[in-house]
């Protein structure tokens, strides 16, 4: 079963504005949530993450929301930049420290 | 470079080979993970490692496969009798459980199988 979903498989935002990334888990245990943002032929690099008993967590550009209630996590990039175009992983940690990922978004930045 | 590295970056092999794959992990971590990505799909966890230990491995790591970690600090991922299906995008990611943020993974670049 998938435990952590990303339900928009892509995003196009234009350079400047708001890219907005959901995620949506359904295990109550996660105690840490993590974005990562991978690039093709490379690793993910880990970008922000957030502990579930926080409800905001602010990085640069990047801030992170998380709605425990509604086991639903958001990623905002304010303001999104050509660079930013890659996949979008949201990433939730369980038992053993291990992570459960999603299936990714992919957003494209247009000029 | 103090990241995580992985080697080999791509490796081509035939059904029914063995191939190994190594990772380093940053040098100060502690911890040690294997992930697996298919096309399409996020990394799915295979196994991790405190220092040497073999901690958990995951139902998706058949008998063909063996992780090890001798000495705490570099690992290897060995498939056996390699089959189609396991064609995927293998990574490696390693953490300090005993630092501030110690649920924070850090990849390396993965390598590459594809199995003809």
């Amino acid at each position: 079963d998938q435990q952590v979903k990303q339900n928009s498989p892509s995003l196009s935002v234009q350079e400047g504005r708001i890219s907005i990334l959901n995620c949506d888990y359904t295990n109550s245990m996660f105690d840490y949530f993590l974005w990562y943002k991978k690039y093709p032929a490379e690793g993910p690099t880990f970008l922000i993450s957030i502990s579930s008993i926080k409800d905001k967590n602010e990085d640069g550009r990047f801030t992170v929301f998380l709605n425990k209630s509604a086991k639903h996590l958001s990623l905002h990039i304010v303001p999104s930049q050509p660079g930013d175009s890659a996949v979008y992983f949201c990433a939730a940690r369980g038992t053993a420290s291990k992570l459960t990922f999603g299936t990714g978004t992919r957003l494209q930045v247009t000029l | 470079d103090t990241g995580v590295s992985q080697d080999p970056r791509h490796k081509i092999t035939k059904r029914g080979q063995n191939v190994t794959f190594r990772c380093d992990p940053i040098s100060e971590h502690n911890r040690l993970y294997w992930y697996r990505q298919t096309l399409g799909q996020g990394p799915e966890f295979l196994t991790y490692f405190q220092n040497e230990a073999q901690l958990e491995k995951s139902r998706l790591l058949s008998d063909r496969f063996s992780a090890e970690r001798p000495k705490g600090s570099f690992s290897t991922l060995e498939i056996q009798r390699t089959e189609q299906g396991d064609s995927a995008m293998y990574l490696c990611a390693s953490s300090l459980e005993a630092g501030p943020r110690p649920y924070e993974q850090y990849f390396g670049p993965g390598t590459r199988l594809t199995v003809t």
